[in-house]
């Protein structure tokens, strides 16, 4: 069975440092790309970028480059989100996802998410 | 002008059927792209529905029941999500999504409405 998990709920301070997980089992994590997903209170999907395990390629959205830090450790079926320095407006439900499909047939999008890390700034 | 347009809200009746639009601007064809569906209910991560292209490109769910299906409308650029034999449980935000010019693109989502 493919399972995401993510890590717990996190409450920060403003400029503090934070990465949280994604634990992939039941599939060959190294063969699938992850994406992580934005989803701000009461709002949209918005997706931040995706990692490749296997080679640690990334693709970052433009609204989301610079502003978080996207990686995978195949060895251990995880990847990463995290920042350096957080804002308030970083409070978020922050979900992982698996990509399936294929890039040069426009054909990518997302099938396992993992429950989602829900991220509090407080200012 | 955004990539994909959705509906923000949609009410239909137990027992009927519900089509929900996802629109592609202006320029960007829909028939070359594969569009994906999801569903969230309040408190819980997105569920992968179904993605159609067309109708020997597609693929349901795991365990997404067949009331879900997907299916392109060429004359209004849009792809669409109708769901039969409505029930309450299918009250719930709906999402489309597409892979556009390297990268992934969310409609706005519908909320849609059982009642």
């Amino acid at each position: 069975e493919v399972q995401l998990v993510q890590s717990g709920a996190e409450v920060k301070k403003s400029g503090e440092s934070l990465k949280i997980s994604c634990k992939g089992s039941g599939y060959g994590f190294g063969n699938y790309w992850i994406g992580w997903v934005r989803q701000m209170p009461g709002k949209g999907l918005e997706w931040m970028g995706i990692v490749n395990p296997g080679n640690s390629e990334i693709k970052y959205s433009p609204s989301f480059q610079g502003q978080a830090t996207i990686s995978a450790d195949k060895s251990i079926s995880t990847a990463y989100l995290q920042w350096s320095s957080l804002k308030a407006s970083d409070t978020a439900m922050y979900y992982c996802a698996r990509v399936i499909g294929y890039f040069q047939h426009t054909s990518v999008g997302f099938d396992f998410w993992g429950q989602g890390t829900l991220v509090t700034v407080s200012s | 002008q955004a990539v994909l347009t959705q509906p923000s809200s949609l009410s239909a009746s137990p027992g009927a059927s519900a089509s929900l639009t996802c629109t592609l601007r202006s320029g960007i064809n829909v028939a070359t792209y594969t569009i994906y569906w999801y569903q969230q209910k309040p408190g819980s991560p997105p569920q992968y529905l179904l993605r159609y292209k067309s109708d020997s490109d597609k693929q349901q769910g795991s365990g997404v029941p067949s009331r879900f299906s997907g299916s392109k409308d060429a004359s209004a650029n849009a792809g669409i999500l109708l769901i039969s034999g409505l029930q309450s449980a299918d009250e719930a935000d709906y999402y489309c999504l597409i892979w556009h010019n390297s990268a992934v693109i969310f409609g706005g989502g519908t909320k849609l409405t059982v009642l």
